[in-house]
């Protein structure tokens, strides 16, 4: 059974930093893998989507690494601002329908 | 740019009530999905759509039954809410399985 995990659970900054959230996976079959943010009271956007050919995808400020291998994702924040704050979400498909498992996320504060 | 369009966004129920959630996307998706998301949990799939006529089981049903109306429409239905049905309830879509998949805003329901 797969299963994901993000740490760390939350994370705080000051704005301006560059930083790095981590999505760890069990099973290395995977299709893909999507970034999520969640805003509070609010659905989930995506960020970016790493086929599983694919080493890395950016866009804008973000850029997602996926090393099937070693079963990891991250993804990369860079010059952070306070509209970052969120929490972030990977998912990652592994066969049918119903096998996307997502992570509980890593709440981000980035405070001004 | 609609996307995915859920309603309502809060409900209260009381035990024994019965509900049905409304989810449509303007995408011309083929598949679509009921998620339910709980603190300290990923999101858990109640059912999904892999195409428009057919409906299948995800990883929590029991309580739920859904209807795909259409290709834009597919609906959540609580017969005989519990508590434990206490949740925010996510409508998702994408082009077919392992793609890219697209959220909506979430309905909150409070089970009493």
């Amino acid at each position: 059974k797969q299963e994901v995990t993000q740490i760390p659970a939350a994370l705080s900054v000051p704005e301006g930093e560059n930083l790095v959230l981590n999505c760890s996976f069990t099973d290395s079959a995977i299709y893909n893998l999507q970034w999520f943010r969640q805003d509070p009271g609010k659905g989930l956007t995506s960020l970016l989507l790493i086929q599983s050919s694919q080493r890395e995808q950016t866009s804008g400020r973000l850029n997602a690494s996926l090393d099937k291998s070693s079963g990891r994702s991250t993804l990369y924040i860079a010059a952070s601002q306070p509209g970052d704050s969120a929490t972030y979400l990977c998912a990652v498909p592994s066969g049918g329908y119903q096998k996307v498992t997502f992570g509980i996320g890593t709440k981000l504060q980035v405070i001004p | 740019n609609a996307g995915v369009t859920q309603t309502p966004k809060f409900q209260v129920l009381k035990t024994g009530q019965s509900m049905t959630l409304q989810c449509a996307q303007d995408m011309n998706h083929n598949s679509m999905y009921w998620y339910r998301q709980d603190p300290g949990m990923g999101l858990r799939l109640i059912y999904y759509s892999a195409s428009e006529g057919t409906t299948d089981k995800g990883e929590v049903p029991n309580g739920y039954n859904v209807s795909r109306l259409n290709k834009r429409e597919f609906s959540l239905r609580l017969e005989s809410a519990a508590p434990s049905q206490t949740s925010v309830y996510f409508c998702a879509s994408t082009v077919e399985r392992n793609t890219e998949a697209f959220f909506g805003q979430g309905t909150r329901l409070t089970v009493v």
